[in-house]
């Protein structure tokens, strides 16, 4: 298995941009074989589905976040990053980013690699 | 989205005892063209990240130990613990990939009573 490990600040302040980097060491980022993904938690709250992407740069995003969200990959540094505009409060969550098997459905399927999380809080 | 609904939300079983939780979506997460329920379970523990279990509704990935198995189809699934240990006390979440966005239960917290 592969490791995650997100980066980037823990705080920011409403109305502002979350900028999440994820670094996968252990394996490459080019794999035909995942998608790469996001998914949050609030705390004491279940998961939130952010978003997917292939190597490739094909993504799929959540309905609820895809006006706010983008994300990509940097195949060169074998990462792909996080960007949520426009933050609330209700952003506030720990943000995992995982690594999600291929399946025919664009998207990606089960998440069998996760990273340890990084908590953003925004706030002013 | 696919609504997933799991029941109970809080479980408590004696050391040794079967712990079963269900999970049941708003549709059907049978997918036809391979004949296998696009459902995964996943295991949290305090401060750490989720945790596949299993997937297709009734694999379980490699490293998980064989008390931990899932069963269902169409809307509705199930994960049993078959004997309860201590390290499986933790938050279990189903989890669909049918369709976009994916969504997850609300979670089951197990306890030992």
């Amino acid at each position: 298995q592969p490791q995650l490990q997100e980066s980037g600040p823990g705080l920011v302040k409403p109305s502002e941009t979350l900028s999440l980097t994820c670094t996968v060491s252990g394996g490459s980022i080019r794999s035909i074989s995942h998608y790469w993904g996001w998914i949050r938690q609030p705390p004491g709250k279940g998961l939130e589905w952010i978003g997917s992407i292939f190597y490739s740069g094909n993504t799929n995003y959540n309905p609820s976040l895809k006006s706010r969200v983008t994300i990509f990959v940097e195949t060169s540094k074998n990462q792909f990053s996080l960007k949520l505009s426009s933050v609330t409060a209700a952003d506030t969550a720990v943000y995992y980013c995982a690594r999600l098997s291929l399946i025919a459905v664009p998207g990606g399927g089960w998440i069998d690699s996760w990273g340890q999380g990084t908590l953003v809080a925004v706030s002013s | 989205d696919i609504v997933m609904t799991q029941s109970p939300d809080f479980l408590a079983v004696s050391l040794g005892e079967r712990a079963t939780i269900n999970c049941r979506s708003s549709q059907s997460v049978f997918y036809s063209s391979n004949n296998k329920n696009s459902l995964a379970w996943y295991q949290q523990k305090p401060g750490q990240p989720p945790k596949l279990l299993i997937y297709w509704a009734s694999i379980r990935e490699f490293g998980v130990p064989d008390r931990f198995s899932g069963s269902g189809s169409g809307t509705d699934f199930t994960l049993t613990i078959s004997s309860l240990q201590a390290e499986d006390v933790a938050v279990y979440y189903c989890q669909q990939y049918y369709d976009t966005p994916r969504t997850f239960g609300q979670g089951t917290k197990v306890e030992i009573k």
